[in-house]
């Protein structure tokens, strides 16, 4: 069974442009994590989402940032305008309802240049 | 959610038990222990979980002590492929995890 399908697996962009990384979740679970990770703050939650519904977005770091999931198999992170200290490796993980256990995908490796 | 204290970094040699310890002296009752491991540019990966008892998988075993202020993670023969950076949570059913800077397992051949 496919694990958590990310992509990009690397992005690089100038600053300013728009960025748009996508996460397919394991078939069937229905809680979506997207993190981001640096070497200076580790790994953040940055949002995550139950049954396609945005539930805690705090950790979203400004308005520059949005998750969409438009339906149970596919979610979004868009950054606009995009900048240099957004660099980072950004996951996406997904769990089931019936436990915490999350899984994690490969990762999106950003650079902002 | 308990904070985690675990060493920064270990030595293990290949084909030894690898011990990974964790303080979470102030767990509370309805907390469970998680264990994950990063690879070197790979995502986390889900190594093994519990909450009072001890608890074996394929991949390790995870040894709870009985005040719950501690665990152990042993991964029974380290092999190269397990060097990698160990993270332990203590987090309630439902709560989102914390991940800390956890340690990085070194294994030596």
């Amino acid at each position: 069974d496919a694990g958590v399908i990310q992509s990009p697996r690397h992005e690089v962009t100038e600053m300013g442009q728009e960025v748009t990384l996508r996460c397919k979740p394991i078939s069937g679970h229905n809680s979506l994590f997207w993190y981001r990770q640096t070497m200076m703050r580790g790994l953040e939650l940055l949002i995550y989402f139950n049954n396609n519904v945005p539930i805690d977005d705090s950790g979203m770091p400004e308005d520059r940032f949005s998750a969409k999931m438009p339906n149970a198999s596919f979610s979004t992170l868009k950054i606009q305008p995009s900048e240099p200290r957004d660099s980072a490796v950004y996951f996406c993980a997904s769990r089931a309802g019936s436990t915490d256990t999350q899984y994690f995908g490969p990762g999106t490796r950003l650079t902002v240049l | 959610d308990a904070k985690t204290t675990q060493p920064p970094s270990m030595d293990c040699a290949e084909g030894r038990a690898a011990n990974l310890p964790c303080n979470h002296s102030t767990i509370s009752g309805n907390e469970y222990v998680y264990w994950y491991r990063q690879i070197h540019s790979q995502g986390p990966q889900y190594i093994i979980h519990g909450l009072k008892n001890n608890e074996t998988n394929e991949m390790a075993s995870l040894i709870i002590t009985e005040d719950r202020k501690s665990s152990t993670l042993i991964l029974p023969h380290a092999t190269l492929r397990d060097t990698a950076v160990y993270y332990c949570i203590a987090q309630r059913y439902g709560q989102n995890f914390v991940f800390g800077p956890g340690t990085r397992l070194s294994v030596l051949p």
